[in-house]
């Protein structure tokens, strides 16, 4: 297993487009979470799931954003309608169930709306 | 989850130990104390984690207070590529997010 896996890297859009992203988290881990980070600032908690289910959403996550994880693997955010203060790194992490393990982090995508 | 507070930035020279503090008074029990470093351009990178107990990993070791109001991040010989953003989180059992902070930016000197 190679980790946790994010694509694209990178992504640039023109405002009012619809962009979808995708996380492929460590097979064995059922915690799977979404987060948002500009520059200068920390992560900033989006979305979690539980195997299929998703469990917790941030007010952060507007009614243009949607995340859907349909088997309990993979996961994907799709953002609607694209606004420029959407431009951001989104990453995904995933983990077991339990706060005394640790959670790994992909590298993350950058999108960029013009 | 309960909050921490940390520095925003520290300095370190080289090849020295540099002891990163986090302080988190609301702690309950169930918390468990994480430590995530950030490089540039990459994603949160796990250090070390504990309850109680002093840990140590190849990374780095990790003091927590007897009352557990505060922990100190401790990397024994800095070194260039240690130079990053680290960031002290709380979680619990039933925590659904690790809550990052704004973290402590360390600067090596060389």
């Amino acid at each position: 297993d190679t980790g946790v896996s994010q694509n694209p890297r990178h992504k640039i859009t023109k405002r009012g487009q619809n962009v979808t992203f995708r996380c492929d988290p460590i097979s064995e881990h059922n915690r799977l979470y979404w987060y948002r980070q500009t520059l200068g600032q920390g992560p900033e908690f989006l979305t979690y799931f539980q195997n299929e289910a998703q469990l917790e959403k941030s007010r952060l996550l507007s009614d243009r954003f949607s995340a859907e994880r349909p088997k309990g693997s993979f996961s994907t955010l799709e953002i609607q309608r694209t606004e420029q203060g959407d431009s951001a790194m989104y990453l995904c992490a995933s983990s077991l169930s339990s706060g005394s393990t640790e959670a790994f982090f992909g590298q993350g995508t950058r999108l960029t709306v013009v | 989850d309960a909050k921490t507070t940390q520095p925003n930035s520290m300095e370190s020279n080289e090849e020295e130990p540099v002891h990163l503090p986090c302080n988190h008074s609301t702690i309950s029990g169930t918390d468990y104390i994480h430590w995530y470093r950030q490089l540039p351009s990459q994603g949160p990178e796990y250090v070390i984690h504990g309850l109680t107990s002093n840990v140590n990993n190849r990374m780095a070791s990790l003091a927590i207070a007897e009352d557990r109001k505060s922990s100190t991040l401790i990397l024994h010989r800095a070194t260039l590529r240690d130079a990053a953003v680290y960031y002290c989180i709380l979680l619990s059992n039933t925590g659904n997010q690790f809550y990052f902070g704004t973290g402590t930016s360390l600067t090596v000197i060389p």
